[in-house]
């Protein structure tokens, strides 16, 4: 099975200071069709998740656009430009390229 | 509005069974596949398993294989998960997610609609 690791766990940020969260793959992301099945997710306090991007870098509609995602291959990272206060939750990445589809242990943002 | 609706949660004893549901509305169910997901309590998220448009084909994690059985009726708009021989690890949130994947496109495992969850607790 894929192992995604994220890194920090654990993010206090200062409100309106950037963040930015790992997620790094045992294997190539890449699929047999060219794309690259990393999503990235949110799960405030309380909710069911929700999805921020897909295939690394597609930021979906109703996103604020403090949020991104790039990377490539094995090593992948989700940025916020401008952390706020509603963003505080866990943040997963997950991989769809290969069954069964896993996700990273997931990253605990809180604000300092 | 798009929607999923789990049921079907609630506390069974080792060794048990339950069937859970997820009623889909707001879109067109028989064209996406779907997942399971679950989040034992305190803990990151685990995909349990998926079906086909038409329910030919079903994936899941090597944990569940034997016991759980996953099935759809895309007339009811309505998923299914059947699980037999509960273990005390199987207590979980369990989500169903529609998976960006239609008939026309692609894109594996990006989960675009959750439902709510629904309890699942195995205890004696």
């Amino acid at each position: 099975d894929v192992v995604l690791t994220q890194s920090p766990l654990s993010l206090p940020v200062t409100l309106g200071q950037p963040a930015s969260i790992s997620c790094r793959s045992s294997q190539s992301l890449v699929y047999s069709d060219g794309n690259t099945y990393l999503n990235w997710f949110q799960q405030r306090p309380g909710q069911s998740p929700r999805r921020l991007i897909y295939e690394v870098s597609n930021r979906d509609s109703g996103v604020p656009d403090r949020f991104s995602g790039s990377g490539s291959d094995t090593d992948f990272t989700l940025k916020i430009s401008r952390v706020e206060a509603e963003d505080v939750g866990v943040y997963f990445c997950m991989q769809g390229t290969q069954w069964p589809y896993t996700f990273g242990q997931g990253t605990k943002l809180e604000i300092k | 509005e798009v929607q999923l609706v789990e049921s079907g949660g609630g506390l069974v004893q080792p060794g048990g069974s339950l069937r859970l549901s997820c009623a889909a509305s707001g879109f067109t169910f028989s064209s996406y596949w779907m997942s399971w997901v679950r989040q034992a309590p305190g803990k990151g998220l685990e995909w349990v398993a998926n079906i086909k448009q038409d329910g030919s084909e079903t994936y899941s994690v090597d944990s569940v294989k034997g016991r759980f059985t996953f099935s759809r009726d895309n007339a009811e708009n309505s998923l299914y998960l059947q699980m037999n021989s509960l273990r005390v690890e199987d207590t979980a949130v369990y989500y169903c997610a529609r998976d960006d994947c239609s008939s026309t496109n692609c894109h594996w495992g990006a989960f675009d609609i959750w439902g709510q969850g629904t309890m699942v607790t195995v205890s004696s």
